[in-house]
């Protein structure tokens, strides 16, 4: 059964940092592109950013390119979102996916970890 | 970017029923779409990708089509579980985009 666990979720100022993970199971995690997807009232479902299976490529939403860093280490099974500058209109439930969304689907989506970015 | 939106943007029905939701791409994406079902505060769940296809596990009541610009997904015979918040996405260009989303509400 795939799992995706994320943590790291909380309350940040802005211009703060965070850092998410996210703790895959259940698949050959070294295998497939991982992404971060988030979800605010206000912009919906956004997909944020992409990392290949080997960890070579990676790829940003232009609202957090220079800002986030999308990374992963497979020998953990883990897949983590590096957020710095951030910025009030970064407040999401941010989800871990498996897939890269583009030419195969986000197949199964971690339960999501709340950021809130405030003054 | 490509623009996806769907209508209608909520919808009432009673179980089983036949809906069908609407999804209409900026440009033209062959049949890269992709549809989820969301239900409060739970994460989506892939239900069609590729237009067509259906997700393992899926029950067949679940059915998508559609290309070049125009999608749908169907849901016919209508469960109580079936009621939540239904979301396109294409994944013919980067960046991928979503939907606005469909509020299916219980009539």
């Amino acid at each position: 059964e795939v799992q995706l666990l994320e943590s790291g979720e909380g309350f940040v100022r802005p211009g703060g940092s965070l850092r998410l993970s996210c703790a895959a199971s259940g698949f050959t995690f070294r295998s497939y592109a991982m992404s971060w997807v988030r979800q605010s009232p206000g912009r919906g479902l956004e997909w944020v950013s992409t990392i290949s299976g080997p960890g070579e490529d990676t790829y940003y939403a232009d609202s957090v390119m220079g800002r986030f860093t999308i990374s992963r280490d497979n020998a953990r099974n883990a897949l983590y979102l590096q957020m710095n500058s951030l910025r009030v209109e970064d407040t999401a439930v941010y989800f871990c996916t498996k897939g890269s969304g583009s030419g195969w689907p986000f197949e199964f989506w971690g339960q999501g970890s709340l950021v809130t970015v405030s003054s | 970017d490509i623009q996806m939106t769907q209508s209608p943007s909520s919808l009432s029905a009673s179980v089983g029923d036949r809906v069908t939701i609407t999804c209409r791409a900026s440009e033209t994406i062959s049949s890269h779409v992709n549809w989820y079902q969301q239900t409060p505060g739970r994460a989506p769940k892939l239900l069609i990708y590729v237009a067509s296809r259906l997700q393992s596990g899926v029950p067949s009541r679940f059915s998508g089509s559609g290309s070049g610009t125009d999608f749908t997904l169907t849901i016919s015979n209508l469960q109580p579980e079936d009621f939540a918040t239904y979301y396109c996405q294409q994944g013919f260009s980067s960046p991928v985009t979503f939907g606005g989303g469909t509020k299916l509400e219980i009539k």
